[in-house]
Formats: structure tokens, sequence, C-alpha cells
């Protein structure tokens, strides 16, 4: 089945310690977006490519980077994770143009101790 | 510009009984908008969809939707509730113009509970 995976399912990190998200997509969409979720809240738009076009939110800290070497894989990097980076971090894809739906990754639970 | 205001924070039902989730949109654009639920700890799945053809909308698991343009809205309705219902529920709306990237705006969500 075509779909959007994410690893890992949890990840723990020190403050301050450089992390690495990973997302994969097997539906060969043009457009993968990022996502912060913090409990009970509505998921934060942080990035999201257009092909190879990087397109930052304007509230998104520095300290969050993306990269995208090719269509099916797209990684989030958090330099120097804080305490209020724990979250919930979600990876979506859609086709692009014509209003099309974002199909969802599972996510991954990000702990900062 | 565009905005989603989902009405209900929590939505209380009982087992059987119909749901309604409410949710109110603007938008400048023909948007087309979208209801996907989450169960704990899982990501987004799409229930259902509006993009400017039928407004009475069917969707996964009995869900339904219908688009009231002239009361910028899309509640989200299941006749008869089930415990596995029990989730949270986002509205979204996306649109734009240009390349093609439509913007896409998330309701704040509402939690609805089903009791047995």
């Amino acid at each position: 089945d075509a779909m959007v995976i994410q690893n890992p399912r949890y990840q723990v990190t020190q403050f301050g310690k450089p992390v690495t998200l990973s997302c994969s997509q097997t539906l060969n969409h043009n457009v993968m977006y990022w996502y912060q979720q913090k409990s009970s809240q509505a998921p934060k738009l942080l990035f999201h490519y257009y092909d190879k076009d990087f397109n930052n939110e304007a509230d998104t800290p520095d300290n969050f980077q993306s990269r995208r070497p090719n269509t099916s894989f797209c990684f989030l990097d958090i330099r120097s994770p804080g305490l209020g980076d724990a979250a919930m971090y979600l990876c979506a894809t859609s086709r692009g143009g014509d209003l099309r739906e974002q199909y969802f990754g599972p996510g991954t639970r990000l702990t900062v101790t | 510009a565009q905005s989603v205001t989902q009405l209900d924070s929590h939505v209380s039902v009982s087992e059987g009984t119909p749901v309604l989730l409410r949710c109110n949109y603007s938008s400048s654009y023909s948007p087309s908008l979208f209801w996907y639920v989450q169960h704990p700890n899982k990501g987004l799945q799409l229930l259902l969809k509006y993009t400017s053809a039928a407004t009475l909308v069917k969707g996964i698991n009995g869900f339904e939707a219908e688009f009231k343009k002239s009361e910028t809205s899309f509640h989200l309705t299941k006749p008869s509730a089930h415990m596995s219902d029990a989730a949270e529920y986002f509205c979204v709306v996306s649109g734009g113009v240009g390349r093609g990237y439509q913007k896409v705006t998330f309701g704040t969500g509402t939690k609805l509970q089903v009791i047995p």
C-alpha cells in the first residue's frame, strides 16, 4: 500500500543534542509537510517542500531545519532541542495543485530530557 | 486570508445517538474543506473532503458533512455514534493561488467522547 512512513515512532533526545526525524513516502507526491503537534492542540505547520522548493512558515524557529534529498524522503533536523520542543511531529504529503488532501504519517513522538 | 472555527472543543454523546461536530470557515478563495480524525498517539486520517462538487459529502465510517456556502459552515454528522468514534476531529480549510501550493489551516479540534 502506498503510504507515508515516519521513523522512529518514538525518539528520546537530551536537551541541546541534535536530533533528526525522518519521513518517507511511496505516493510520489510533490509536496511534503512537517507539522508540530503539542498535547491537545491542532497541528502547527513548520515548513513544507513543493518539489525542491523549501517554504518556511514565518514563525518557525531557526532551530528547526529540513532537508529533502529526493522526492521520497524528507528530514526534520532540530539543532538544539529544548524542553519546549517535546511534541508529536507529523509528516504529510499532498499531490500539489487542485486543492488536494494531505496524507499523514503516524507521527514521531519526541521526548527531550 | 482564511480561518477555521470549530465551535466545540469537547462533545459528549451516548453510543447509538447522533453526532454533530460544528465547523465554520472563512476564505478569500473557493476553498476545499476536509475533516480529519486522530486517535490517541496516531496520525491524522482523512474522513471526507469537499472540493466544489456535491455539497453533501459522504465519508468513511458513516460520517458525512454538508457544505453550506451561505452559512460558511461544514458540519460533520453521523446518525449513530459508535465507541470507536471516540477521537479528536479536525476541520481543515485549504485554498490558494499560484504554483499550486494551497495554504492549509486547521481548526483547533473537537474531542468526541462516546459514552456506553
